[in-house]
């Protein structure tokens, strides 16, 4: 299973709203809805921010909203934070049982 | 409060074997199963593989099958990734993850959502001759 496709870096000033894309294929992301998003500090464990495409967890703030159309997935965090610069990292169900595949990751710095 | 808290680092030479260990609280252990994630240095984060809580079913990663084992404890609400015959790239941060992929009550087990609602603190397993 290849890992799915993000852009290495996105950055914006604060305020801005930035978009992460997450290109998979009809065999994940294209075939249910079942992509999570994950903020990830260096050093510190990932965090869930985005489930299921588009629903936020409890306590995640609603700058964080995440979309799909077909094989790809976004991430757009809107009113960018210094906060928010971290890694980011899609993941989609795969299907056969239990099994995920992650997204090669974005860095967010916040200019 | 739900915790995942894991064993610590490891060092190990090249073809030796590590075991890591994923205390679990603050839920019934046995209702939520387990993914394992690990990052390696400068890398993304990779799927390791899931294990079921409630059974001991495993799904692992096809890169890693043959050389990695999922099991858990189920006096003491543990989980154990050991990985076997380890190489300079196997040099990384693991995790372990509750996964929502499989919900078991004492009658059956479904699927709450595919993905992971809480973490583990990370254990670095070291690599080297």
């Amino acid at each position: 299973q290849s890992a799915l496709t993000q852009p290495a870096s996105v950055s914006g000033s604060p305020g801005q709203s930035i978009t992460i894309s997450c290109t998979g294929t009809s065999s994940d992301v294209g075939n249910y809805n079942y992509v999570s998003w994950y903020q990830h500090h260096p050093g510190k464990a990932p965090k869930l921010m985005i489930y299921e495409v588009s629903n936020r967890p409890s306590g995640i703030s609603n700058r964080f909203s995440g979309s799909k159309s077909g094989n790809t997935a976004s991430l757009t965090i809107s009113g960018l934070q210094a906060e928010d610069e971290a890694d980011y990292y899609c993941s989609s169900y795969t299907g056969s049982s239990v099994s995920y595949v992650f997204g090669t990751g974005t860095k967010v710095t916040v200019l | 409060q739900v915790q995942l808290v894991q064993s610590g680092g490891e060092v190990k030479k090249p073809g030796a074997s590590v075991k890591v260990s994923c205390k679990t609280s603050g839920y019934n252990f046995k209702s939520y199963s387990i993914s394992w994630v690990r990052q390696a240095p400068g890398q993304g984060l990779e799927w390791m593989g899931w294990i079921s809580t409630y059974n001991g079913d495993t799904n692992y990663a096809q890169n890693l099958q043959g050389r990695v084992t999922m099991t858990t404890d189920t006096s003491t609400s543990k989980v154990y990734m050991e990985l076997r015959n380890l190489r300079s790239d196997d040099t990384a941060v693991y995790y372990c993850a509750r996964d929502l992929g499989s919900y078991c009550t004492s009658s059956s087990c479904y699927p709450i959502g595919y993905y992971f609602d809480y973490w583990g603190q990370g254990t670095l397993v070291t690599v080297s001759s």
